[in-house]
């Protein structure tokens, strides 16, 4: 167990319609990192939080949408869905606000769209 | 073009034999490089870290390597088990002051055959 936690660990929903995962990060840490991989490809940097506010944007659609919490944990919300949204999507988590040593990985939502 | 490559991109050995992983990068200045182990549909764990002063690091039969005059990296699995199959993925985490900003390769998809 990394201390970060990814629920719900399957989802498989239909075209068009709205999913939120949720990621609670290790505690102590404030940064929350939000990364998309889908099959057979590279883990795709998407948002970073840090203590609740937006830090760092890489390749995430206007489609998908994040926010950190003030007790830290984060949710990502995918809306409108299309059948290339089908992947792993991974939470980081660290104690800073940048990527330092303590960066540890959560388990993954697979998401399914169908 | 993708600031960290690897190579091979995947590569079949029989148990109990070594290999090595290639990942160069042209991420400079960089903080620290760092190798990750993917198992199938789970979230990467850190294996290795080193910064760039560092030269080698070991985490049991994983030892990494750097050299940062020609940015490469290597990953070497010694007297490989079954376990080690997965993917191993190199990231480096430029010295600069954006936010998650690590650059990943695409990964060496490992598969050990008994």
């Amino acid at each position: 167990d990394s201390g970060v936690t990814q629920t719900p660990k399957h989802l498989i929903t239909a075209t068009g319609q709205r999913v939120t995962l949720r990621c609670s990060p290790r505690s102590g840490d404030l940064s929350v990192y939000w990364y998309q991989q889908s099959l057979d490809q590279g883990l795709q940097f998407l948002i970073q939080y840090y203590n609740g506010e937006e830090r760092a944007k890489g390749n995430i659609l206007e489609r998908f949408s994040a926010q950190q919490f003030p007790d830290l944990h984060s949710e990502l919300n995918l809306s409108s869905l299309e059948l290339g949204d089908s992947a792993l999507y991974f939470c980081a988590s660290s104690v800073s606000d940048r990527d330092g040593y303590g960066y540890t990985f959560g388990s993954g939502t697979r998401l399914t769209v169908v | 073009k993708n600031q960290v490559e690897q190579s091979p991109q995947s590569l079949i050995i029989l148990e109990g034999k070594n290999c090595t992983l290639q990942c160069n990068y042209t991420v400079s200045p960089f903080s620290n490089l760092r190798w990750y182990k993917q198992d199938t549909g789970r979230g990467p764990v850190s294996l290795t870290i080193m910064t760039f002063s560092e030269n080698t690091k070991s985490n049991g039969r994983y030892t990494a390597t750097l050299d940062a005059d020609t940015k490469q990296s290597s990953l070497h699995i010694t007297a490989s088990q079954l376990s080690d199959s997965a993917s191993y993925i190199c990231v480096v985490s430029p010295r600069t002051d954006s936010w998650g900003k690590l650059q990943f390769g695409a990964g060496t998809q490992v598969v050990v055959t008994p």
